[in-house]
């Protein structure tokens, strides 16, 4: 069965702060893996796409890897804001399929 | 607008009542998608559109869950007989050429459904 698992399942940290996020998932095979963040009562908005080719994706303080031989992903946060609070989903898109795979989200807080 | 509308934003109804949820895509997009999330859950697929194609209803829970998209732009996702179990964010997506070519999708911010 496809699935997406993220550890850890929240986070608290201290603004300023780095973090990484992790994403390990079974679909294979894939076309693409997703970094959403989303912010509490909004919808998911957008970090990295990512294709089975590429290991490394920035946007801003948001730095996403691939590795699809172990079929893992990390989103790194840098230098962390209190506006960074809120949850981070990764989604796996099978390959030539109709199928997003959501992870459950890891749920972060960031305080001063 | 800009982006995707969907509305109402929140919506509380009895138990047996029907219901409908409306979204605006962006203009152009040709895949429209429905989720749903129930607290501390992941999204749940429910339907895909795209373009002209035949609808993805493999993810809709029952017979009383149905969608239609309209003219390829606005879609209704309509629940019939609520339950309780119903009571989620229902978000719609929509996406300049679907998720298998990398296509970004574009979420609304969901309309959260209560059934007492």
């Amino acid at each position: 069965k496809n699935q997406v698992e993220q550890s850890p399942q929240s986070l608290i940290i201290l603004e300023g702060k780095n973090c990484t996020l992790q994403c390990n998932y079974t679909v294979s095979p894939f076309s693409n893996l997703r970094w959403y963040k989303q912010d509490t009562g909004r919808g998911p908005v957008s970090l990295t796409i990512m294709t089975f080719s590429e290991n490394t994706k920035s946007n801003g303080r948001y730095t996403a890897t691939l590795d699809a031989d172990t079929k893992q992903s990390s989103l790194h946060i840098t230098a962390s804001q209190l506006s960074d609070s809120a949850s981070y989903i990764c989604v796996v898109s099978e390959q030539a399929g109709t199928a997003l795979i959501f992870g459950k989200g890891t749920t972060l807080s960031v305080s001063s | 607008g800009a982006g995707v509308s969907q509305s109402p934003s929140n919506k509380v109804t009895e138990k047996g009542k029907d219901v409908e949820l409306r979204c605006d895509p962006i203009s152009g997009h040709t895949a429209l998608y429905w989720y749903r999330q129930s607290l501390g859950q992941g999204l749940e697929f429910l339907i895909y559109f795209q373009g002209n194609s035949a609808p993805d209803k493999s993810g809709l829970p029952s017979d009383r869950f149905s969608a239609e998209r309209t003219g390829g732009s606005v879609s209704t996702l309509t629940i019939q007989r609520t339950q309780q179990e119903d009571s989620a964010v229902y978000l719609c997506a929509s996406s300049p050429r679907g998720h298998s070519n990398t296509g970004e999708l574009f979420f609304g911010e969901g309309s959260r459904l209560t059934v007492l």
